[in-house]
């Protein structure tokens, strides 16, 4: 079936170094793309979302790129903090469905 | 302002047993949506109310069933517990129920033995 990043990798990267954690999304017909944080205990936290008529969306110190091609999303984070730990995981959905699909994320440890 | 809170945090349930999980949304948000989370499945939609009615629904059995209150307040059950139905029970609340403007609970860690 339809499936957004299955696998769940870590992600280690050292303070203050840029992060970069990616997305495969399955499903050429969604248009709407967020990334989310999720940290430990606690539920998803909105961080970004970014629509298919773009490819490239930027916040503060994260950017999310879109690649159509070949159906990737990728979260880059500037200058990656302790606080940044966490689990990242991405969704699609298609504008007017309730059809959304989630991937299951990657950790990321901010190494001191 | 409070965010969504759920109730319990933690429940262990034994096989055949029913649940029912509740979720504060916060004040002034109508829709409540709830997800069960896996760390196989990640997040997987289960169903959204928004003034007591349902208006969507995921691709779950019809053992997991929801209500919302006239206060927003919403409540998830799940009867014939199986094993496979532990997870995390997340609900999320909206202004108007678009994913970009959701706030998720803590979630209820629901344990199925």
């Amino acid at each position: 079936g339809e499936s957004v990043g299955l696998h769940l990798p870590t992600l280690s990267v050292q303070e203050g170094d840029n992060s970069i954690i990616n997305c495969a999304y399955s499903n050429s017909a969604s248009d709407y793309f967020i990334w989310y944080k999720q940290e430990s205990g606690k539920g998803p936290q909105f961080i970004i979302d970014i629509r298919s008529n773009m490819d490239k969306r930027q916040g503060q110190r994260v950017t999310v790129l879109l690649n159509k091609t070949v159906k990737h999303l990728s979260l880059q984070i500037a200058a990656t903090q302790p606080g940044d730990s966490a689990v990242y995981f991405c969704a699609e959905n298609k504008a007017g469905t309730y059809k959304y699909i989630f991937g299951t994320g990657t950790r990321l440890k901010v190494l001191a | 302002k409070a965010g969504v809170t759920q109730t319990p945090r933690y429940l262990i349930k034994t096989r055949g047993q029913q649940v029912t999980l509740s979720c504060s949304p916060i004040s002034g948000h109508r829709s409540v949506s709830w997800y069960q989370q896996t760390p196989g499945q990640g997040l997987q939609f289960l169903f959204e109310y928004f003034s007591e009615t349902q208006r969507n629904k995921g691709n779950f059995p019809g053992r997991f069933s929801g209500r919302q209150f006239s206060n927003s307040r919403s409540e998830m059950n799940v009867s014939t517990l199986e094993l496979g139905d532990s997870a995390l029970y997340l609900c999320a609340s909206s202004l108007a129920g678009g994913l970009s403007e959701q706030y998720f609970g803590p979630g209820t860690r629901l344990t199925v033995t």
